[in-house]
């Protein structure tokens, strides 16, 4: 069974710029979560979707950062513009059953980097 | 607000030796988690602790939780070079389902 897989695993761009990550849970996940670790710092939640409703969106910094999840399937998370605080590895994640363990499994980051 | 703290931040051991990575958290939790972290990959799932007392095992990897403490231990027995990773805990709020509270990572590195 494929994981979680996200895309691209790494985007070098330019404060101001606009960037585009790609998650694509694993199949059957109705939950479908994001995190980011800015360096040095802890792993922070951002938002979780239920199939392709928001559920909790309280982890999202600020207005410039918008998340879909169009028909449920894969999410994207776009930064516009992207600031230089930006910078981190942002993480995917995709659990099956909100009443059972919930465990997540989390896909391998996308490493940005701006500029 | 749900607070995790990790420790120790870096840890370097022997090859052959124990050690204890310590996991508390601030509010009542029913959910804590142990993710393995090697360079550029996923956080790979280790142990799921559901209930007051859980312990489980894993090779040379055991945890254990106490709700009433909110510690989690995360014990290292005889380790190996090929246990060189980050290891992170994680607490799910008690009545939520969602987001993930994550302490600062402990850095393993595993001496010969």
């Amino acid at each position: 069974e494929a994981g979680v897989t996200q895309f691209p695993s790494h985007s070098v761009i330019e404060k101001g710029q606009t960037v585009t990550l790609r998650c694509d849970p694993i199949s059957g996940h109705d939950n479908l979560y994001w995190y980011r670790r800015v360096m040095g710092k802890e792993i922070k939640f951002l938002l979780h979707f239920v199939k392709e409703s928001k559920q909790d969106e309280s982890g999202m910094p600020n207005n410039r950062f918008l998340a879909e999840r169009t028909g449920g399937t894969y999410s994207t998370l776009k930064v516009q513009p992207a600031e230089l605080e930006d910078s981190g590895v942002y993480f995917c994640a995709s659990s099956q059953n909100r009443l059972a363990a919930n465990e997540q499994f989390f896909g391998p980051g996308t490493r940005l980097t701006v500029l | 607000e749900l607070k995790v703290e990790q420790n120790p931040l870096f840890l370097s051991m022997q090859e052959g030796k124990n050690y204890t990575i310590y996991c508390n958290y601030s509010t009542t939790s029913d959910r804590l988690y142990w993710y393995r972290q090697d360079p550029g990959k996923s956080l790979e799932s280790l142990f799921v602790l559901l209930s007051n007392g859980a312990v489980k095992q894993e090779g040379r990897l055991m945890a254990s939780l106490d709700t009433k403490a909110r510690l989690s231990t995360l014990h290292i027995t005889a380790a190996v070079h090929d246990l060189s990773a980050t290891y992170f805990c994680a607490v799910l709020l008690a009545g939520t389902a969602s987001k993930l509270t994550f302490g600062t990572g402990t850095r393993l590195q595993v001496t010969l």
